[in-house]
């Protein structure tokens, strides 16, 4: 089974750029979050999305963030404009479903530096 | 709100050793907790989750973790650590109820000496 597939890997980027990562998760996952972890800290839940509405985005910095889904299936996660704090690994997750007996699959993630 | 708490930075154990890496929690109501292990480069791993049932839980790896009411723990531990446990570990909560959004401690590193 393929894992949650995640692009770039890495993103080198100036302040007040514009950056956007892709994500694709697990074949069948309804549920997919994207996360930021900053160096030193867990992960931080940005975006949760069921099929393609979103569910919580309560701490998404809609400003200079947003998140879309289209067709339930792959992802896309925006930055813009970029500001220096905003450097950190975005990781995408997936699960079957939303409910808690379901586990997370999480990609590879994209390191962000904002410089 | 529903929180754990991860209080060591760096847990360092010789190979062959018991591993015991630490969380508290808080939550209201029946606590779900979860434990992930990140390597270098990676995305994180599942490795197990306390929903209800036996204090303790088994998990992936040789991993297991005791939850404790009484102390509001969830400590992750291993009886015999490998080099190739050295990695960060992360103890996670369930935050809302019927949805599986979970909110992470800040993650341990344990560095397994040969």
């Amino acid at each position: 089974e393929a894992g949650v597939a995640q692009s770039p890997r890495y993103k080198i980027i100036e302040k007040r750029q514009s950056v956007a990562f892709w994500c694709n998760p697990i074949s069948g996952h309804a549920t997919l979050y994207w996360y930021q972890q900053i160096l030193g800290q867990g992960p931080k839940l940005l975006i949760q999305f069921q099929n393609n509405g979103v569910v919580d985005d309560s701490q998404l910095p809609k400003d200079r963030f947003s998140a879309e889904r289209l067709k339930g299936v792959d992802s896309t996660l925006k930055i813009q404009p970029a500001k220096l704090e905003d450097s950190a690994v975005y990781l995408c997750a997936s699960s079957l479903a939303a409910e808690t007996i379901y586990e997370q699959y999480f990609g590879p993630g994209t390191r962000l530096t904002v410089t | 709100a529903q929180s754990v708490a991860q209080p060591e930075d760096q847990v360092n154990v010789a190979e062959g050793n018991p591993l015991t890496v630490k969380c508290t929690y808080s939550v209201s109501g029946n606590p779900y907790l979860f434990w992930y292990v990140q390597y270098p480069n990676r995305g994180l791993q599942f490795l197990l989750k306390y929903i209800t049932g036996d204090n303790l839980v088994k998990g992936s790896y040789g991993f297991e973790a005791e939850f404790n009411k009484s102390q509001t723990s969830f400590h992750l531990k291993k009886p015999s650590a490998l080099v190739s446990d050295s990695a960060l570990y992360f103890c996670a909560v369930r935050v809302l109820y019927g949805n599986n959004r979970l909110a992470f401690g800040k993650g341990n590193q344990v560095v397994v000496i040969p």
